[in-house]
């Protein structure tokens, strides 16, 4: 089957602009979750849906990072006003539930911020 | 908090050589712990993991790990490597009722003809 897709594979923007990166999770699967991954910083969560549950957003770096998640499926992470800090690879995964169900993962989008 | 700590950025063996990553976890209470491999330009897929079943986990393309409570260590091996596991390993892990994966910092595995 499908495994999770995400858009764009590669983003350019300058510094100042919004971009939103978006993840289409595997059909049926309820937790979704969000990953920051940059050099010298390794993999870093950034956020977490759980179906209806309003979202773990403990990971998020600042007030300028938001996500949502509409109907279930379809996730959009938002990063406003970008830095050139924020030039990372963003991997979004999901699972069919939380903890020790596995995880999988999008090829992700490597976003460049000039 | 959980965290796991992957010793050594780089590791080099000869096709055919064993493989060994390490990696060892501090966690206060029983952990779950996964191996994952990334290849280039990919997302991670999930080699094997330990959820408190038996201690020695098999997984894909020949890799295993051993759980080490007592020396608190999950390290991932394979006994004879070919060029094709050439890649980008990361251990993680989480808790009972912990939702996300907390991830060392990676072990890039060079192989060698």
């Amino acid at each position: 089957g499908a495994g999770v897709s995400q858009s764009p594979s590669n983003k350019v923007t300058e510094k100042g602009k919004d971009v939103e990166l978006r993840c289409d999770p595997i059909s049926g699967h309820t937790a979704l979750y969000w990953y920051r991954q940059s050099l010298g910083q390794g993999l870093e969560f950034l956020i977490y849906f759980q179906g209806n549950s309003a979202p773990d957003k403990s990971g998020l770096p600042s007030d300028r990072f938001s996500a949502e998640r509409t109907g279930g499926s379809v996730s959009t992470l938002t990063i406003q006003r970008t830095q050139q800090e924020d030039s990372a690879v963003y991997l979004c995964a999901s699972s069919l539930d939380t903890g020790v169900e596995t995880q999988y993962f999008g090829p992700g989008t490597r976003l460049l911020v000039l | 908090a959980q965290s796991v700590t992957q010793l050594g950025s780089h590791v080099s063996v000869s096709e055919g050589a064993l493989v060994l990553l390490r990696c060892n976890y501090s966690s206060s209470v029983p952990p779950y712990l996964f191996w994952y491999v990334q290849y280039p330009n990919q997302g991670l897929q999930l080699l094997l993991k330990y959820t408190s079943a038996a201690t020695l986990v098999k997984g894909i393309n020949g890799f295993e790990a051993e759980f080490k409570k007592s020396e608190t260590s999950f390290h991932l091996t394979k006994p004879s490597a070919h060029m094709s596991d050439a890649a980008e390993y990361f251990c993680a892990v989480t808790i009972s009722g912990y939702s996300t994966l907390t991830f060392g910092k990676g072990t890039m595995l060079l192989v060698s003809p």
